[in-house]
């Protein structure tokens, strides 16, 4: 079946850097967006970025510009999203998710990653 | 960017009675918003995508309406495993935007 797997829980100093993978299956890899939303403890949803693992384009968040890169592996069918500079507002749940269409750009998302906890704290 | 809001924040709900959930985009969407269910430790659910359209496997006392500004989520008979957190999200234009939620808890 259509899924994404991501990695585990990770615990981070302030100013290092966390990569979260994604890896998915059931579907082909490079027909569908994959887009990274993050949920801080009692926040609601934000949307991080999007990349197309066809073409490798990527549309970051303004708020992220400089401290996120999103890039794929269409050998392994893995995404992965990397997060510099931690700093503790940063502590938030991670989800990949695929677009849910073919269509790239803006897009409702199914299915979502079970989410990795990065937990930034000294 | 366009900003979601939901309402009400958390709806206490006997179960067998009907739910209904708002969302209020601050510009229109045509038709481009989607629902989650969001149950903890677990992934999000697509539910509705197009405003009204149900997503594979959805039961079909799930339905969406609206168009605009103005959407609304309807869960005709709760059952026990549909008290969780709901969210819409608009699928229009970058930067996408998620609305913060509602919880529908077991009266």
């Amino acid at each position: 079946q259509v899924q994404l797997v991501q990695s585990g829980a990770e615990v981070k100093k302030p100013g290092a850097s966390v990569k979260v993978s994604c890896k998915a299956s059931g579907f082909t890899f490079t027909s569908y967006s994959i887009y990274w939303v993050r949920q801080a403890p009692g926040q609601g949803l934000e949307w991080m970025g999007w990349i197309s693992p066809y073409t490798g384009n990527t549309n970051y968040a303004e708020i992220l510009h400089g401290r996120l890169t999103m890039i794929t592996d269409t050998s392994t069918s893995t995404a992965y999203m990397e997060l510099r500079s931690l700093r503790s507002d940063d502590t938030a749940v991670y989800y990949c998710a695929r677009g849910a269409t073919t269509a790239a750009g803006p897009n409702w998302f199914d299915p979502w990653g079970q989410g990795t906890l990065v937990t930034v704290s000294s | 960017e366009i900003v979601m809001t939901q309402s009400p924040a958390t709806l206490s709900v006997s179960p067998g009675e009907r739910a209904s959930l708002s969302c209020r985009a601050s510009q229109s969407l045509s038709s481009n918003l989607a629902w989650y269910q969001h149950k903890s430790g677990q992934a999000p659910r697509l539910l509705i995508h197009g405003a009204s359209t149900r997503a594979t496997g959805i039961p079909v006392r799930f339905s969406g309406s609206g168009f605009g500004t103005e959407f609304t989520l309807n869960i005709s008979s709760l059952q026990s495993e549909d008290f969780a957190l709901y969210f819409c999200q608009q699928s229009l234009q970058w930067p996408l935007t998620f609305g913060g939620g509602t919880k529908v808890e077991i009266k």
